[in-house]
Order: C-alpha cells, then sequence, then structure tokens
C-alpha cells in the first residue's frame, strides 16, 4: 500500500517570506515517482514537478525548489521569498512503475497556503 | 501550459436529469482519466482509459458513465445523480509507456451542483 502524508494542513505566511511544504511517502516499491501540484482557487491542478527514485539531486527553478530525501521519506518543496500569487493548495503525490503503464497517483491531503501582502 | 480543456465550467442539474462532461485534449496523450474532488479533499480517481479503452473503474456508481470516443476526447454521462454527487471534476492525460509512471496533466475542472 502507498501513503502520502502532508502533515501541515494549513500555513500563512507573509510576503517575501520563505516557506517549506513537507511532504512524507511510504511505499515497498523500488521504483517509484513523485510529483507537486498546485490548485490554485480557480480549481486547475498545475503540475509543478516529477521525481523519479533513483534520482536524488535537488533541483531549483526560480524562487522553487526540491529537496528529496529517500533516506527519510522525504520530498519537500520550499518557496523562496513568497508572493500572493503562490497562494493555493498544493497536493504531493505519488506513483509507482508496476506492472501497468500508467502511474495511479496517490495524494497526500495538501496543504492550503495563504501569502499575505 | 495545459492543454486539456473541459466544458462546462459550471454545471447545475436536477436529480432527473441527464447530463455530459466533455474533456478535451492535443498532447497526443493516449491515456485520460476522471477524477471528483470534494471540497478541501484531494482528488480521488474515478475511471482511467489507455488506448481508448477502460483500464480501471474505481467501483464508481453506474449513474456515472464514461465514454472515450476517440484519442482526444473524454465524456462523462451523468444521471440520476444525487446531491453528494456535487464536486469538482476533473480531467487529466498522460503518455503511456511501457515502463515507469508518466505525469498526469489536469484540466480546469467543471464544478457540478446537484440539486
Amino acid at each position: 500500500a502507498q501513503k502520502v502524508t502532508q502533515a501541515q494542513t494549513e500555513i500563512s505566511v507573509v510576503e517575501k517570506e520563505d516557506v517549506t511544504l513537507d511532504c512524507v511517502y511510504e511505499t515497498r516499491d523500488t521504483t517509484y515517482y513523485l510529483f507537486w501540484y498546485k490548485q490554485p482557487p480557480s480549481g486547475e491542478l498545475v503540475f509543478l514537478i516529477r521525481r523519479n527514485s533513483f534520482d536524488e539531486q535537488n533541483e531549483i527553478s526560480g524562487r522553487y525548489s526540491w529537496n528529496f530525501q529517500k533516506s527519510t521519506s522525504s520530498f519537500n518543496f520550499t518557496i523562496t521569498a513568497s508572493q500572493v500569487v503562490d497562494s493555493a493548495v498544493y497536493f504531493c503525490a505519488l506513483s509507482t512503475a508496476g506492472g501497468t503503464s500508467y502511474g495511479k497517483l496517490t495524494f497526500g491531503q495538501g496543504t492550503i497556503l495563504t501569502v499575505h501582502p | 501550459d495545459t492543454e486539456v480543456t473541459q466544458t462546462p465550467k459550471h454545471l447545475v442539474m436536477g436529480m432527473t436529469n441527464k447530463k455530459s462532461l466533455k474533456c478535451e485534449q492535443h498532447m497526443g496523450h493516449r491515456a485520460m482519466y476522471w477524477y471528483k474532488q470534494k471540497a478541501k479533499k484531494p482528488p480521488e480517481l474515478m475511471f482511467v482509459y489507455s488506448y481508448e479503452k477502460l483500464s480501471i473503474n474505481e467501483s464508481v456508481p453506474s449513474r456515472f458513465s464514461p465514454e472515450c470516443p476517440n484519442s482526444s476526447l473524454l465524456n462523462l454521462h451523468l444521471h440520476a445523480l444525487q446531491p453528494e454527487d456535487s464536486a469538482l471534476y476533473l480531467c487529466a492525460s498522460s503518455q503511456v509507456r511501457d515502463i515507469g509512471a508518466d505525469t498526469q496533466y489536469f484540466g480546469p475542472g467543471t464544478r457540478l451542483t446537484v440539486l
């Protein structure tokens, strides 16, 4: 069984603060994929990043960075110098290769991020 | 940028109505998905189509009937829904490869209200 835990239900910060969203996952598969999606109030899930289990390199994209640590089964997401437009629900998700040719996503419960001006 | 579109954006229907939700993608993806999302909850998978064939049905009630007329289109036919079916319905698409999991790209969703 697979599980994704986002322990932070809601986070509130002031603009320009840095914020880290935590994600802890559980799986018995050795090959798996981790994702982060952003869901603004409009409702659309926006893909942010995909990481496979063999690639533990951290990644930076503009103000966004991700820290993948297999030793602690964590895939945390940091927003540097947060902006009001970052306000959204953020979902961490996991899928495994398995025997199928597509991934079935297991989502965490989501973290509501509110950035105040 | 997402290239998955969904219509309508909003839908209000009575419990005796029949309606359809539509999803279209132009990314050449051969897997398409329907998700249901209740407020303050993560999306829940309903159906998966792979190469226009139904691959997964997550024990969804028969009042929801999916259809994949071609590789770019996905419909969800609704009949005799209940008020608890009110939710955001999200469509997604992805490539289908032999190995591994592919990124799912989501549409903007249809907000459904059942009266």
